[in-house]
């Protein structure tokens, strides 16, 4: 059974780097047909597209972070990692790993079971 | 972006009930469509996608609907266990975008 499980800081100060690595087991992350990314949620709120990779590198970000994100693989190790730049209050969310199955927008078939970042001084 | 939006934003119910969750998408999507589960503490589970395939392991009362901007997700008699918030999400084309989320609640 795959799984996938973030790992990470729980708090990070304003204007710091957010880093987060997701570690997958019970699979490979080089897999062809599947994109391995990030989803967050502000506590109480909605779901939030981050981004995503295949593991051959090519990488998709939403537009509204895209100046700010980095996503990484290492197949090594069967891990990716985000990280997200300059972040502020707005950034305190659940993050959970995901793996999206047939294209980079498709559904999201396996999650993580999410880590809470705190953005605060 | 294409936006989702979700309806009723929140609905009580009792064990036994027919619920129905509301899904509009603010262009066609075809049947870009996936529904997911999310109960407290917990990561969202995926309960159909493409509009109307179940998931496996997902019980048949779940059941999806629709095309191009109206969807439907049906539980066709409400378990103990089904009482969570519920999103849809649109992969027709990216970003991919989640709605505000529909909570189910005892009655």
């Amino acid at each position: 059974q795959l799984q996938l499980q973030e790992s990470g800081p729980g708090l990070v100060k304003p204007s710091e780097t957010l880093s987060l690595t997701c570690t997958v087991s019970g699979g490979s992350i080089s897999s062809s047909s599947y994109y391995w990314g990030w989803i967050r949620q502000p506590p109480g709120k909605g779901l939030e597209w981050i981004g995503n990779m295949y593991y051959s590198g090519s990488t998709y970000y939403n537009p509204s972070l895209k100046s700010r994100v980095t996503i990484s693989v290492d197949t090594s190790k069967n891990q990716f990692s985000l990280k997200l730049s300059s972040v502020t209050a707005a950034d305190t969310a659940v993050y959970y790993c995901a793996r999206q199955s047939g294209n980079y927008y498709s559904r999201v078939d396996y999650w993580g079971q999410g880590t809470l970042v705190t953005v605060s001084s | 972006d294409i936006q989702m939006t979700q309806s009723p934003s929140s609905l009580s119910a009792s064990v036994g009930d027919r619920v129905t969750i509301t899904c509009r998408a603010s262009q066609s999507i075809s049947r870009y469509l996936n529904w997911y589960q999310q109960k407290p503490g917990k990561a969202p589970k995926l309960l159909i996608y493409a509009a109307f395939n179940l998931q496996s392991g997902v019980p048949s009362r779940f059941s999806g609907s629709g095309s191009g901007t109206d969807f439907t997700l049906t539980i066709s008699s409400l378990q103990p266990e089904d009482f969570a918030t519920y999103y849809c999400q649109q992969s027709y084309s990216a970003p991919p975008t989640f709605g505000g989320g529909t909570k189910v609640e005892i009655k």
